[in-house]
Order: C-alpha cells, then structure tokens, then sequence
C-alpha cells in the first residue's frame, strides 16, 4: 500500500458527460500528479500541483481540468467524455515535488466511456 | 529530447529461470533519476528502485538486482530466480529538470512466469 488513495475505483459513463476523480497524497506530501495510462498512449504525464498551486503541465487536454484542495486532496475532472478518454488514471505523490523524489501512486481509477 | 526505451514488449520464462529486462534512455542533463515500476495484474504502480546519474554501483535487493551503465545510458533489471507472483508489466522511468519533475515512462515490458 503506497498510502495514496483514490476513489472511484472504476466509473463507467456515457460520452458527453463529465466525471471527477478523487486522490488524496501520502501524509506529509505536498505534490500531487496525475498520470493517464491508455493502450495507445501508454503512461502520459497530465498535470502536476504543488501545495495548492499548479506547477507543470503535460498533455491535458482542455477538457479536463484539475485542482488541489487546502488539505492538499486532488481533483482531476474530466467533461465532454469521448470514447477515446478510456483510460486508467492514476494520481501519485511525493514530499515537495521535486526531480530526485520518488513519486508514489494510487490505485487508479479505470474510466470506461460507453 | 527525453526518452525511455524498453524494446521487449513481453517475456515469457518458466519460473525458477532468470530473467533480464532492459532499459535505455535518453537525456541532455548531466542530472537524473531512473526508477522501476511494477504493475500487477490488479493494475497498481508498486515502486521498485530509483538511482540517481551519479551512482553507478550496482544494486542487489533479494530476487531483484539492477545494473545501471552510464556509458551505454541503460538501466536493465534482472530477476533471479524468477517466481511466478513476479508475473507484471514492468515500467522504466526518467525525471530530470527539463522534464519539470514529472516521470516519463518507457512502453512497459510484460513479465510472464510460468509454473
């Protein structure tokens, strides 16, 4: 158990509709990331926050949007589902965010849009 | 630019045998990080191992054993003795300061240990 959290579990939608995924960091840890792992693009970088501000970005698409929260929980929304947006999502975390930390991650959350 | 190479998409071995997978990547700075990921079948990302650019020792931790070569800018993993709970996909990973600290992965290789 890497103490990274994230709900749902699996969440299945229809296309055109908008989801929220949920992660909450290790205790202690200031940054957040969330990652996309799909068939075709493998395991991408979508966003990173650091202590409630965002830092870096990757290939997000303008559809989704993510934020974290004073108790440092995080976001990732994701609106105008396409079929293509099938993936599994993962949040992971580390200390402060920087380059030489190991980043631990979550679960994931596995988002099938019919 | 930034890139991690795993160029074995799957192994398959019988288990007890020893199994390396392999690891090249791709980076202008002189300062990085190179880590190992598993994914079990339950779909989790377990953290195995980071090194940093500056530490060429080679690294033992039971089963688990890692030969990082900076002259061939590979970082290979071998399993020894291999069991079949060590069936996964395995990722290689690099982080470095023109990435902005995120982690970029190679394609993953699929372990399959047979009984």
């Amino acid at each position: 158990d890497s103490g990274v959290t994230q709900t749902p579990k699996h969440l299945i939608t229809a296309t055109g509709q908008r989801v929220t995924l949920r992660c909450s960091p290790r205790s202690g840890d200031l940054s957040v990331y969330w990652y996309q792992q799909s068939l075709d693009q493998g395991l991408q970088f979508l966003i990173q926050y650091y202590n409630g501000e965002e830092r870096a970005k990757g290939n997000i698409l303008e559809r989704f949007s993510a934020q974290q929260f004073p108790d440092l929980h995080s976001e990732l929304n994701l609106s105008s589902l396409e079929l293509g947006d099938s993936a599994l999502y993962f949040c992971a975390s580390s200390v402060q965010g920087q380059t030489q930390e190991t980043q631990y991650f979550g679960p994931g959350t596995r988002l099938l849009v019919l | 630019a930034q890139k991690v190479t795993q160029a074995q998409t799957e192994i398959s071995v019988v288990e007890k045998e020893d199994v390396t997978l392999d690891c090249v990547y791709e980076t202008r700075d002189t300062t990085y990080y190179l880590f190992w990921y598993k994914q079990p079948p339950s779909g989790e990302l377990v953290f195995l191992i980071r090194r940093n650019s500056f530490d060429e020792q080679n690294e033992i931790s039971g089963r688990y054993s890692w030969n990082f070569q900076k002259s061939t800018s590979s970082f290979n993993f071998t399993i020894t003795a291999s069991q079949v709970v060590d069936s996964a996909v395995y990722f290689c990973a690099l982080s470095d300061k023109y990435n902005t600290d995120k982690l970029i992965f190679g394609t993953g290789t699929r372990l399959q240990v047979f009984p």
